[in-house]
C-alpha cells in the first residue's frame, strides 16, 4: 500500500513570493504515478500534473515547476511569484498499479495574502 | 472542456434514509470513481469501477454502499441507510485509462448532510 505526507499543514506567503509545497511518498512499486490536485475554496478538484515514476525531469508550466527526486521519494510542487488566486488547498496524490485508485495526502493549505 | 457533472451539489437527508447521489462521467471515460471528502479532511477512495463492475473498493465501501451505471451515461451512488458519519462532500471521477494519463477529472461535488 502507498503512503503520502505533506507535512506542511498551512503555509502563509505574501503575494509574489515564491512557495514550495512538499510531498514525500512510499511505495514497493517501481511504476508509479503522482499526481498534484488544487482544490480552492470553492470545493472542486483542479488537475495539475501527472508524473510517472521513470520521468525524473522537472516540468516547468508558467509559475507552477515540480521537482521530482525518486531518491528522496520527493515530488515538490513550487509556486513561482505566488498571488491570491493560488490561494488553496493543495493535495498531492501518488497512484500504484496495484489499487486503481489514487491516494490522497491530507493536504497543504497555502493562503497568500497582499 | 469536457467535464463530469454531479447531482445534487447539495443533499440533506435524515439519518436512515436512502441517497442516490448522481454522477454523469465525460462521455469517452471508461474508468469511474467516488471519493468523499469528510469536512476539513483528506479526500478519501471509495470505489472505481470499470466494464459495469467493481474493480477496486476502500473499507469505508461497506454494504450500505452500491454503485451502478444503469443507462451508460449515468454514474450512481448509492447509500441504503445513511448515518451522521456519512455526511461528507462526495466526489466522482472519470478517466480514460486507469492509469489516469490526462489526469482524473473530478465533478464538483454533492455535499451530503445527514441530520
Amino acid at each position: 500500500a502507498q503512503k503520502v505526507t505533506q507535512a506542511q499543514t498551512e503555509i502563509s506567503v505574501v503575494e509574489k513570493e515564491d512557495v514550495t509545497l512538499d510531498c514525500v511518498y512510499e511505495t514497493r512499486d517501481t511504476t508509479y504515478y503522482l499526481f498534484w490536485y488544487k482544490q480552492p475554496p470553492s470545493g472542486e478538484l483542479v488537475f495539475l500534473i501527472r508524473r510517472n515514476s521513470f520521468d525524473e525531469q522537472n516540468e516547468i508550466s508558467g509559475r507552477y515547476s515540480w521537482n521530482f527526486q525518486k531518491s528522496t521519494s520527493s515530488f515538490n510542487f513550487t509556486i513561482t511569484a505566488s498571488q491570491v488566486v493560488d490561494s488553496a488547498v493543495y493535495f498531492c496524490a501518488p497512484w500504484t498499479g496495484g489499487g486503481n485508485k489514487l491516494t490522497f495526502g491530507t493536504g497543504t493549505q497555502l493562503k497568500v495574502e497582499l | 472542456e469536457p467535464e463530469v457533472t454531479q447531482t445534487p451539489s447539495h443533499q440533506v437527508t435524515q439519518m436512515g434514509q436512502e441517497v442516490i447521489l448522481r454522477c454523469v462521467p465525460i462521455s469517452n471515460h471508461l474508468y469511474f470513481y467516488w471519493y468523499r471528502q469528510i469536512l476539513g479532511q483528506k479526500v478519501e477512495f471509495l470505489v472505481s469501477f470499470y466494464n459495469n463492475e467493481i474493480s477496486e473498493k476502500s473499507e469505508i465501501f461497506d454494504d450500505q454502499f452500491s454503485v451502478e451505471r444503469p443507462d451508460g451515461s449515468n454514474f450512481t451512488l448509492k447509500i441504503r441507510s445513511t448515518k451522521l458519519e456519512d455526511s461528507a462532500m462526495y466526489f466522482c471521477a472519470s478517466s480514460e485509462n486507469p492509469t489516469g494519463v490526462y489526469g482524473y477529472t473530478f465533478g464538483s461535488g454533492t455535499r451530503l448532510t445527514v441530520v
